[in-house]
């Protein structure tokens, strides 16, 4: 069974730039989650969807990031425009619906310069 | 965000040593979990904690659910190179509008052969 795939591994731009991530669950997962791990500490929630639902962005910064996940299976995070702070991995998980059996990918790792 | 407190921050240890790191919180969690988190790639569960005062092992590992839901350790026994990453702890609620993962700050693990 594939696990969760996100692409690209990692990618450099310019400030200002826009940059998006794709994530594809695992098959059957109804919860996507997007986290953000900044160098040195823990993985930190964005957002979670519920099948296509946006349960809890309450942590996204939404002047210039947005996340879509339009028939419920895979997702994409974009930013426009980044700036330096937004040097980070990204990961993204799933997990069947009630949080068990998280699973990660192995992350987006953006540098902003 | 919020965030666990996670110790020692990091470990230099011999091979065949043992290892205790722990984790607390103010807040009360359903579930407590475990990841290893080697370069490059995304936290991997080691154990997964779901009862008050439970213990589970994992081969080398053990872990444990604080009696108060608010601390958990994780130990390993007879440490080889092949442990070396970052460990984190990571507090959870589910069910409902809850779901998302507290992660701590991780314990940065390195053994000696």
């Amino acid at each position: 069974e594939a696990g969760v795939v996100q692409s690209p591994r990692y990618k450099i731009i310019e400030k200002k730039q826009p940059v998006a991530f794709w994530c594809n669950p695992i098959s059957g997962h109804n919860t996507l989650y997007w986290y953000r791990q900044n160098l040195g500490q823990g993985p930190e929630l964005l957002i979670r969807y519920e099948n296509e639902e946006a349960v809890d962005d309450s942590q996204l910064p939404k002047d210039r990031f947005s996340a879509e996940r339009l028939k419920g299976v895979d997702s994409t995070l974009k930013i426009q425009p980044a700036e330096l702070g937004d040097s980070a991995v990204y990961l993204c998980a799933s997990s069947p619906r009630g949080g068990h059996g998280y699973t990660f990918g192995s992350g987006t790792r953006l540098t902003v310069v | 965000g919020q965030q666990l407190n996670q110790s020692p921050q990091s470990m230099f240890i011999q091979e065949g040593e043992d290892v205790s790191m722990n984790c607390t919180s103010s807040s009360i969690f359903n579930t407590w979990l475990w990841y290893k988190q080697e370069p490059g790639e995304g936290p991997v569960l080691l154990i997964a904690l779901y009862k008050a005062g439970e213990l589970t092992s994992n081969g080398r590992l053990t872990a444990q659910f604080g009696i108060t839901r608010k601390d958990s350790f994780l130990n390993i026994s007879a440490s080889i190179p092949s442990d070396v990453g970052i460990y984190f702890c990571a507090g959870l609620n589910y069910g409902g509008s809850q779901g998302n993962l507290i992660f701590g700050k991780g314990t940065k693990l390195s053994v000696k052969p």
